[in-house]
């Protein structure tokens, strides 16, 4: 069974630290994601990547970077987190050509 | 700016009663909506998607109806179950291979 995996369930940091969340994904995609949810906000787009070492900012790219040194890994950075940053983080990836995103179980991440 | 409109926010329906969640959009460039399922603590599932050139697919008891004139979709549950209490969203992907995410409904069934 296809997966993508996210380190942390849940992870509660201080404002002000440098946050690392990880996705790994075992189906060889080209394509990864990271959203955040929020109640009534749906899903928004934080960063993709098409291919290793490539990056594209999504709809809210600031306060966050991201890293893609191998294929299977896709990780979110929050460098200097903040109270407005305590969200859901939903990582997702899809192969090239392919309509359907696989997600992971998600990240709660509070920053208090 | 939310590029997909959803509603409602919530719905409350009986056992094998019909739940419908509607979704409206702008872009033009969309050429293909999925509907995903999320079940607590869990990410979201691709359940049903359609293409602008289809007005209507369906899969076991759910079923997406599509207007492409007034640029609305819609997501039918028919016979519902308490097996169906999720939260959905509806969305569309641009010609950029993105998908935009409606803000989600959270659909209970009451046995």
């Amino acid at each position: 069974d296809v997966k993508v995996t996210q380190s942390s369930r849940y992870l509660v940091k201080r404002t002000g630290e440098k946050v690392f969340l990880e996705c790994v994904q075992d189906m060889d995609h080209e394509n990864m994601f990271w959203y955040r949810q929020d109640p009534g906000l749906g899903l928004r787009l934080i960063y993709f990547s098409y291919d290793v070492k490539m990056k594209e900012k999504g709809d809210i790219p600031e306060g966050y970077s991201v890293s893609r040194e191998k294929k299977e890994r896709f990780s979110l950075i929050l460098e200097s987190a903040s109270t407005n940053q305590t969200s859901m983080y939903l990582c997702a990836s899809r192969p090239t050509g392919f309509y359907g995103y696989t997600f992971g179980s998600g990240t709660r991440l509070t920053v208090v | 700016q939310q590029q997909v409109k959803q509603s409602p926010q919530s719905l409350i329906v009986q056992k094998g009663g019909i739940s419908i969640i509607n979704c409206a959009y702008e872009n033009t460039a969309f050429d293909y909506f999925p509907w995903y399922q999320q079940f607590p603590g869990k990410g979201p599932a691709l359940l049903i998607a359609i293409r602008p050139d289809v007005s209507e697919k369906k899969e076991g008891r759910f079923t997406i109806s599509f207007n492409k004139s007034a640029k609305q979709f819609s997501l039918h549950i028919m016979d519902s179950q308490p097996g169906d209490s999720a939260t959905y969203f509806c969305a569309a992907r641009s010609n950029d291979y993105k998908l935009s995410f409606g803000a989600g409904t959270t659909v209970t069934v009451r046995a």
